[in-house]
């Protein structure tokens, strides 16, 4: 019973290549993210859907594409992948205006060579 | 805009001896605040919130944090280490409307046997 799921968990590609990560949550919040988490452990904000929205874009290059088809999963897709896109790629979700914490998954570790 | 800052990137302690781990926040109105705990290759798994009720916060494995506003700190405690809580931690604010989380650079706790 997985609260928030996301696949795959292990991303090895060549630069250049075009690649997505999946994320589904079956706590039936509202809105979900995508955090980065560089290599030196910091974690920071890439985007946030609320009931498939985008409220929130972080200066995140164009090249990534998140899409919300509906309120449980938010994808990750990723164009022309660069070196400096190596990184742990983290989903959560949570109920805002509640101000309960955000569930995260397991994160996915892109390795981009 | 909201910020967070630990005071330390790392911190040794011994088993059975106490852990701190501190953390100030800045921010412009009543924060929500939270730390998270990510164990090595693992997700984010939330130990305590505070949510404007009691100051004084009590979390899993024994962990407790008190919020004060007075020095704007919200440091994380517990009175006797475990080896198993070995660990980076992160301090994390909520923005007012609960749309994102703000986090700290995190502290990686070290307990020696």
């Amino acid at each position: 019973d997985t609260a928030v799921s996301q696949t795959p968990k292990y991303l090895v590609t060549q630069m250049g290549n075009d690649k997505s990560i999946k994320c589904e949550q079956n706590l039936g919040h509202d809105t979900m993210y995508w955090y980065k988490q560089d290599s030196k452990k910091f974690l920071k904000i890439m985007f946030s859907y609320n009931n498939k929205e985008l409220i929130i874009n972080e200066t995140v290059p164009n090249r990534f594409s998140p899409k919300s088809p509906d309120k449980a999963h938010l994808n990750l897709h990723i164009n022309s992948l660069e070196l400096g896109d190596s990184a742990v790629y983290f989903c959560a979700s949570s109920q805002v205006w509640t101000n309960t914490e955000a569930f995260f998954g397991q994160g996915t570790r892109l390795t981009v060579v | 805009a909201q910020s967070v800052t630990q005071l330390d990137s790392h911190v040794s302690v011994s088993e059975g001896t106490p852990v701190l781990l501190r953390c100030n926040y800045s921010s412009s109105y009543s924060p929500s605040l939270f730390w998270y705990v990510q164990h090595p290759n693992k997700g984010l798994q939330l130990l305590l919130k505070y949510t404007s009720a009691a100051t004084l916060v009590k979390g899993i494995n024994g962990f407790e944090a008190e919020f004060k506003k007075s020095e704007t700190s919200f440091h994380l405690t517990k009175p006797s280490a475990h080896m198993s809580d070995a660990a980076e931690y992160f301090c994390v604010v909520s923005d007012m409307n609960g749309n994102k989380l703000v986090f700290g650079a995190g502290t990686i706790l070290r307990v020696k046997s």
